[in-house]
């Protein structure tokens, strides 16, 4: 079975750092590309960064370039998030998701696995 | 960067009722374009991907079409478990993009 599981998040001041992990089974984790997506409280979805299976090719969305790090492991299976200088705006709740990949290996555009998310607040 | 517009952004309707949700996007996509269902508290669902393509033990009252830059969701039927917030992806080029996501409440 499939399973993503997040962890790390918390209360942090603005101006300070997180690292949220993102434990991965079930899966040839190596093989895979892997997202992080937020959620704003009662708000909509927003990508955050990308990784390819290998770590070698990186993006990240423009409200979190420069302050965020996308990292991998994959003789840990897992994938981290470093968050630093974190802002008000930067509360949401942070999920992992697994590209969905064709039999052949190619993406096919969509996350067909999430963790079930793990919450980041920033205030004072 | 591309701008992905659903619509309507809330339908209600009854238990067995056809519903279909817009999505455009602000460039050509090709067909890299997901849906997504969303219930309250939980992770978002894949139900299509490739425009219309369904994922793996989504029923088939759920389709999607279209390409390039107009596409839809289409729930054939509506049943209970249905009445959640859907969301549109497009997959053709980062930054990755959603939309702002439609709810489908109960009428």
């Amino acid at each position: 079975e499939v399973q993503l599981v997040e962890s790390g998040g918390g209360l942090v001041q603005p101006g300070g750092s997180l690292r949220l992990s993102c434990a991965a089974s079930g899966f040839t984790f190596s093989s895979y590309e892997m997202n992080w997506v937020r959620q704003a409280p009662g708000k909509g979805l927003e990508w955050v960064s990308y990784i390819s299976s290998s770590g070698s090719t990186i993006y990240y969305a423009d409200s979190v370039k420069g302050r965020f790090t996308i990292s991998r492991d994959n003789a840990k299976n897992s994938l981290y998030l470093q968050m630093n200088s974190l802002r008000a705006e930067d509360t949401a709740v942070y999920y992992c998701a697994r590209e969905l990949i064709a039999a052949a290996g190619h993406a096919m555009g969509g996350f067909d696995y999430w963790g079930q998310g793990t919450l980041v607040t920033v205030s004072s | 960067d591309i701008q992905m517009t659903q619509s309507p952004s809330s339908v209600s309707a009854s238990v067995g009722d056809r519903v279909t949700i817009t999505c455009r996007a602000s460039q050509g996509i090709s067909s890299w374009l997901a849906w997504y269902q969303q219930k309250p508290g939980k992770a978002p669902k894949l139900l299509i991907y490739a425009a219309s393509s369904l994922q793996s033990g989504v029923p088939s009252r759920f389709s999607g079409s279209g390409s390039g830059t107009d596409f839809t969701l289409t729930i054939s039927s509506l049943q209970p478990e249905d009445f959640a917030t859907y969301y549109c992806q497009q997959a053709n080029s980062f930054p990755v993009g959603f939309g702002q996501g439609t709810k489908v409440e109960i009428k």
